[in-house]
């Protein structure tokens, strides 16, 4: 069964700097898809940032990118000039791939992270 | 394109109480998901759709419940006799026939049980 770890409950940053976000997963599979999701208080889990599995590039979407290592089954999510709307619990979340048959569209979810931001 | 829409947002019940959520997919998303979160934890599966067809039910699914998708549209979650234990929030999320890795969610409905 894959699983997904967040060893950090909770994480803090100074508004402008940078925090990094740690996950690590365990899979057997080849080909999957890796999320990080933002859950703020009013609780609508938002897609953040998407990264396929047979891409060695790591995904970047403005702010935020990840360091994904496949080997090790790792994917940081880093958040660089942090900003106060940032606060929220961040989850990384694991998906087979299409070709995973009927599995596919169960995300796993890991514990979250708690990040806040201090102005 | 309004967003996964749910329905009620909140909802206090008895324990032994029957209770149903709604949940509206986005326009044309032919997969629909369920998932429950606690407090403090991820979210976990319950169970999707494809189109009106469910595919899997998670362990996490008793015989308390009960999901459909009549018509390959809108789907309700059912819980019968509801217990303590019930108490969550349920997640709907739905994702694109042509980028099935794309699942977006709505903003949940808030079941407390007392």
């Amino acid at each position: 069964a894959q699983t997904v770890t967040q060893s950090q409950p909770e994480m803090s940053v100074q508004e402008a700097e940078t925090v990094t976000l740690s996950c690590t997963y365990d899979t057997s599979e080849s080909d999957y898809y890796l999320f990080w999701y933002k859950q703020p208080p009013s609780r609508q889990m938002i897609l953040v940032i998407r990264q396929e599995a047979y891409k060695q590039q790591n995904a970047t979407e403005n702010r935020f990118s990840v360091n994904f290592q496949k080997a090790a089954k790792s994917f940081s999510l880093k958040i660089s000039d942090s900003q106060l709307g940032d606060a929220a619990m961040y989850f990384c979340a694991y998906i087979t791939s299409p070709a995973g048959g009927t599995s596919y569209g169960k995300l796993t979810f890991g514990q979250g992270t708690i990040l806040t931001v201090h102005p | 394109d309004t967003g996964v829409s749910q329905d009620p947002r909140h909802k206090i019940t008895k324990r032994g109480q029957n209770v149903t959520f709604r949940c509206d997919p986005i326009s044309e998303h032919n997969r629909l998901y369920w998932y429950r979160q606690t407090l403090g934890q991820g979210p976990e599966f319950l169970t999707y759709f494809q189109n009106e067809a469910q595919l899997e039910k998670s362990r996490l699914l008793s015989d308390r419940f009960s999901a459909e998708r009549p018509k390959g549209s809108f789907s309700t979650l059912e819980i019968q006799r509801t217990e303590q234990g019930d108490s969550a929030m349920y997640l709907c999320a739905s994702s694109p026939r042509d980028r099935r890795n794309t699942i977006y969610f709505g903003e949940g409905s808030w079941l407390t049980v007392v």
